[in-house]
């Protein structure tokens, strides 16, 4: 099956503690995406990357960094610079080519306590 | 300028009646308007999308109007269902022309729909 997995699902962390979200996918796409989702505030651009060893900041990259060392993979970290880091985060992929489909994975729900 | 403003937060319909969405941009780079719909605890997944060379698209109950002079496009969902209950998400990109296929997101409507 092809798709976007996302690892884990619900994830706990302590204030002040670094946490890395995993994302894979076995589409064969060139572009990944990180976004972030509050309540009422739709999703925000964090990261991107267009190809491997290369990634762009997106609208809220403060305190957030990604690795793009692998076409597959597309691994967020959270850092304790991040503010208020409790939120769900949505990793996507495309084709690198114009009007093209994002595709989600399942998400990940970060819970700062 | 890279805003997407969505509108209603939220909407209640009864079944078998028509939910509308809208969504207004300031942004002219931006050609290319898929819409969202996101059920609880899962990720978004694509529904129907438009380019601004025509101004109606139709895919089975859903269709997305959208108006280039105005910079404002809307989703209608004909025959609503308690299955459509969900959040919907507009977007715009500059697709990969500018600025690569990076989306803007609205604010998203959360949509029920009481039998």
């Amino acid at each position: 099956d092809g798709g976007i997995t996302q690892s884990p699902k619900y994830l706990f962390r302590k204030e002040g503690q670094n946490v890395t979200l995993s994302c894979e996918q076995n589409l064969n796409h060139d572009a990944m995406y990180w976004y972030r989702q509050d309540p009422g505030q739709g999703l925000r651009l964090i990261y991107y990357s267009q190809i491997v060893n290369d990634f762009q900041k997106g609208d809220i990259a403060e305190g957030y960094s990604v690795s793009r060392e692998k076409k597959e993979s597309f691994p967020l970290t959270v850092t304790s610079a991040q503010k208020n880091p409790t939120a769900f985060y949505l990793c996507a992929s495309s084709i690198r080519r114009e009007y093209n489909e994002q595709f989600f994975g399942p998400g990940t729900r970060l819970t700062v306590l | 300028q890279q805003q997407v403003k969505q509108s209603p937060q939220s909407l209640i319909v009864q079944k078998g009646g028509i939910s509308i969405i809208n969504c207004a941009y300031e942004n002219t780079a931006f050609d290319y308007f898929p819409w969202y719909q996101q059920f609880p605890g899962k990720g978004p997944a694509l529904l129907i999308a438009i380019r601004p060379d025509v101004s109606e698209k139709k895919e089975g109950r859903f269709t997305i109007s959208f108006n280039k002079s105005a910079k404002q496009f809307s989703l209608h969902i004909m025959d609503s269902q308690p299955g459509d209950s969900a959040t919907y998400f507009c977007a715009a990109s500059p697709g990969q022309k500018t600025s690569g296929s990076r989306l803007t997101f609205g604010e998203g409507t959360q949509l029920t729909v009481n039998p």
